[in-house]
């Protein structure tokens, strides 16, 4: 496996019940992002993990739990979701946050395409 | 707050032909980054070609080149010699440069512009 890979591709799920997304990049990088994509809008930033550690929450709903195990691995936890929480979730992942922006090339997974019920 | 609008919504161009796509942005920060980005139709994002603002050059990378007007925060695509392969979403972003003082490194999106191109 090469570049960021997110399982599964496509998740329906209904209000009550658990899931997690699953995000693993192979670049060697230590920071790694989670977005939400809807039909229409901008693609909106969730969360933020450096060196494992969560730098941002972009004031997302406690119904979204993000956990970072290690500079690799990416999860989200998803619990009592709402119909309106329905998009493509993207993870990304760059070198780490100490470097300029230019420099930090945000590479993008495929995405997870979830529907809640 | 930083916003990047793209007012083309969907556009097509004919194979072999030259097409452009807009972005304005809006931001009080002078240190900053310009992105446009790609997915296509199997999703994966990937970045097509990125400006510094303090740099006057306009980028280049192969077909794909910016016209960067700081003045106007203006950044506009253009895709020379369109391939089939090049159907897809494009997105403008911006970010603030690290080095600026205000420590963002998030990236703002616009909302797309669908492109398709007709053999």
């Amino acid at each position: 496996e090469t570049g960021v890979t997110q399982t599964p591709r496509h998740l329906v799920m209904g209000m009550t019940n658990k899931k997690s997304l699953k995000c693993e990049q192979h670049l060697g990088h230590n920071a790694m992002y989670w977005y939400k994509q809807s039909a229409k809008k901008p693609l909106e930033l969730m969360f933020v993990y450096n060196f494992k550690e969560q730098t941002e929450n972009n004031s997302v709903p406690s119904r979204f739990s993000p956990e970072c195990p290690n500079s690799s691995h990416l999860f989200l936890h998803l619990h009592t979701l709402q119909p309106e929480d329905s998009a493509l979730y993207l993870c990304a992942s760059s070198q780490d946050l100490l470097r300029d922006s230019f420099e930090n090339e945000q590479f993008f997974g495929p995405g997870t395409r979830l529907t809640v019920l | 707050a930083q916003t990047v609008t793209q007012s083309q919504p969907e556009m097509s161009v004919q194979e072999a032909e030259t097409v452009t796509l807009s972005c304005t942005y809006d931001t009080s920060e002078s240190n900053y980054y310009l992105f446009w980005y790609k997915q296509p139709p199997s999703r994966q994002m990937i970045l097509v070609i990125r400006q510094e603002a303090y740099k006057q050059q306009n980028a280049t990378e192969n077909r794909f080149s910016v016209n960067f007007q700081k003045a106007a925060k203006s950044f506009s695509l253009k895709i020379s010699d369109s391939q089939l392969g090049d159907t897809a979403m494009y997105f403008c972003a911006f970010m603030i440069s690290k080095y600026s003082g205000a420590g963002s490194y998030q990236l703002t999106f616009g909302k797309g512009t669908k492109l398709s191109v007709i053999p």
